[in-house]
């Protein structure tokens, strides 16, 4: 079965200092693989996703950059946080065809930017 | 304009009692799908149930189930027999066949609470 890992969940952080977040999936190959962030109290924004290493698209400017080392590795990062950075943050899998219902979340990670 | 509508915040509920969460969408792509997930206090997304655009019936997954109305553009979800495990945030979603990225859009989300 389809497992995906996301850590850490929570970290604090101060302005100005790197980040990065890291998930991995097992249980399937080539998965379309999402970053999605999530102001208090507000639905899900969706950051980065890719179809495959090496591929990455942006859907929002941001202080923000993702990379895909491996088919099955998603990473978040940044080189210096802002306030504005804060939030929950939510790696995803999903299946490739739109009628697929596989769409898994991890588990999360709660960044504070102090 | 936004492709996913919830218009409800928040929403109370008796136990036991049948509860519906709103959702509309939009969209001009023939081929999608309806996602409804929650969300508890852990901040978790769980996947609840799932509705493709050329299915002919609603979906039902245990006391959940999706009023499916097309030509309306609404997903409205129904939980039955409420439980006081209910409580969480509900947000629905929307995958569209046309872009490529395959991505889920979400709405802002509906906060129930089922009281005993």
């Amino acid at each position: 079965s389809q497992t995906i890992h996301q850590w850490p969940a929570t970290l604090v952080q101060p302005v100005g200092s790197p980040l990065s977040l890291e998930c991995t999936v097992e249980g399937t190959s080539n998965p379309n693989l999402y970053w999605y962030r999530q102001a208090a109290g507000r639905g899900l924004q969706l950051l980065f996703y890719s179809v495959g290493i090496g591929q990455i698209s942006s859907e929002v400017p941001q202080n923000l950059s993702a990379s895909r080392p491996q088919d099955r590795q998603f990473i978040l990062s940044s080189k210096k946080l802002l306030l504005s950075d804060s939030g929950f943050y939510l790696c995803a899998w999903q299946g490739a065809k739109v009628s697929s219902t596989e769409a898994f979340f991890g588990q999360g990670t709660r960044l504070t930017v102090v | 304009a936004q492709k996913i509508t919830q218009t409800q915040p928040g929403m109370f509920v008796q136990e036991k009692e049948a509860v519906t969460l709103d959702c509309t969408y939009d969209t001009s792509d023939p081929s999608y799908g309806l996602f409804w997930y929650k969300q508890p206090s852990s901040g978790e997304m769980i996947f609840l149930i799932y509705q493709g655009s050329y299915d002919q019936q609603n979906a039902t997954e245990g006391r959940y189930s999706l009023n499916f109305q097309k030509a309306r553009k609404s997903a409205n979800l129904v939980i039955s027999a409420s439980q006081l495990g209910d409580s969480a945030m509900y947000f629905c979603a929307m995958r569209e066949g046309r872009t490529g990225r395959r991505a889920l859009t979400f709405g802002s989300g509906t906060r129930l609470q089922v009281q005993p």
